[in-house]
């Protein structure tokens, strides 16, 4: 039995590059998730699929974020022109019909 | 939108002790989950609590949803340096999940 798995775990990338994330969810899971949790604080909710809909995103989600799942089954989430406050801990998570949320183990961005 | 308040902030306590965790909610709870993590990983899903007065066990971790209170709890009982972490409350319902700040614990020997 596989976990949500994401890749890479760490990035470092400088100021101004692109950046995508991959997430695979648990395989039976219809909801996909994504979230950033910054040093401190709990994790702060993006956006969430539903097969291959992406039916809420959240204010955080700025037009440099976009995130995708094509077939409904694994995601990504790409970030343009990236910024220093963009480095956070991005975690993705999976459900089938809600509830409750599995974890990956996350994507660490240090942008320099 | 609703907010997530966890008591302490941080918690220090010797192997074999006891301890408590609170999650107090601005708003009505529907649905409360608590998760675990170490630094720097993914969350591990602790438990889910749908119902007020629900009350969920597993292995010395037990937790409860006092639904007028608009609060839950999480108990340890006789902490072991397996059970160090942060401790992550989450509320909402099928979409979108929001966290507290965590409190964080470490087990002394």
């Amino acid at each position: 039995d596989t976990g949500v798995s994401q890749n890479p775990r760490h990035k470092i990338t400088k100021r101004g590059q692109n950046v995508t994330f991959r997430c695979d969810p648990i395989s039976e899971h219809n909801r996909l998730y994504w979230y950033r949790q910054t040093l401190g604080q709990g994790p702060e909710f993006l956006t969430y699929f539903q097969n291959e809909a992406q039916l809420e995103k959240s204010r955080l989600l700025s037009d440099r974020f976009s995130a995708e799942r094509p077939k409904g089954s694994f995601s990504t989430l790409e970030i343009q022109r990236t910024e220093q406050g963009d480095s956070a801990m991005y975690l993705c998570a999976s459900s089938y019909s809600g509830t409750p949320q599995f974890f990956g183990p996350g994507t660490r961005l240090t942008v320099l | 939108s609703q907010e997530l308040e966890q008591s302490p902030q941080s918690l220090i306590v010797q192997e074999g002790k006891n301890l408590t965790i609170n999650c107090t909610s601005s708003k009505t709870l529907y649905g409360l989950y608590w998760y675990k993590q170490k630094y720097g990983e993914g969350l591990i899903f602790l438990m889910m609590l749908q119902k007020g007065g629900e009350e969920k066990s597993h292995e010395k971790i037990t937790a409860k949803l006092d639904e007028k209170k608009q609060q839950s709890s999480l108990h340890i009982t006789a902490s072991q340096p397996s059970h160090a972490g942060i401790y992550l409350c989450g509320a909402g319902g099928g979409n979108k999940l929001t966290f507290g700040t965590g409190t964080q614990l470490k087990v002394e020997l």
